[in-house]
């Protein structure tokens, strides 16, 4: 049982360059998050999804689409990569939206 | 407008004292509060929540609804306890609940 994965787990990108970062979950789980961490700032929530097809934006959405075309992934995708964005990035799942959350283990993320 | 405050970044304790983490909420509705903890090298994970109302590790919280807090607190604090602790709320959101977090304290026990 992997419960969730992300990847890559490190990745350099340069500005105006665009990617997708993965995240998948094997425990059935309806909601999931996005996340990204910097110093000082905890976590903050980028976009979020109660199930399948439904996507809503969190606290830090610009820059950042996401789709969910299945219940076991979440990607995340930067359009234009922006410096402002080299951060920590974490995905989540819980069993519905108001349950404990199940993290992954993080993309670190670079942007120069 | 910040709707978990966590006012203290880094708190640092002796093994053996008592140890309090702070953390305040704004919302309006019923909350849905979490403790979690983040050790080093590992996957930041749940250590507890109100409704639960359990200890985890010795820890316990209690939610002040009049002072709006849910403060973290352990009476002898161990070395093991070392780690960033964070403060959640789940709010409603257009979409569902959403869970916000705190900026996140980091406790270091001293031996």
């Amino acid at each position: 049982n992997a419960g969730v994965t992300q990847t890559p787990k490190f990745q350099v990108l340069k500005t105006g360059q665009s990617m997708t970062l993965q995240c998948a979950q094997d425990m059935n789980h309806e909601y999931m998050s996005w996340y990204r961490q910097d110093p000082g700032m905890g976590l903050r929530l980028i976009h979020y999804s109660v199930g399948a097809g439904i996507t809503d934006q969190g606290e830090v959405p610009n820059g950042y689409n996401v789709s969910r075309s299945t219940t076991e992934d979440f990607p995340l995708r930067l359009l234009s990569a922006a410096p402002s964005q080299t951060s920590v990035y974490f995905c989540a799942s819980s069993l519905s939206d108001d349950q404990p959350q199940h993290f992954g283990d993080g993309t670190r993320l670079s942007i120069l | 407008a910040q709707r978990v405050t966590q006012p203290e970044k880094l708190l640092s304790v002796f093994k053996g004292a008592p140890v309090e983490l702070k953390c305040n909420y704004s919302y309006s509705g019923s909350p849905e509060l979490f403790w979690y903890v983040q050790y080093s090298r590992q996957r930041l994970q749940l250590l507890l929540r109100h409704i639960s109302r359990e200890s985890i590790k010795g820890f316990t919280a209690d939610l002040n609804k009049g002072e709006t807090s849910f403060h973290l607190k352990k009476p002898f604090a161990q070395e093991e306890d070392s780690a960033m602790y964070y403060c959640a709320l789940s709010e409603r959101g257009t979409g569902g609940f959403k869970t916000i977090f705190g900026a996140g304290t980091r406790l270091f026990v001293k031996a």
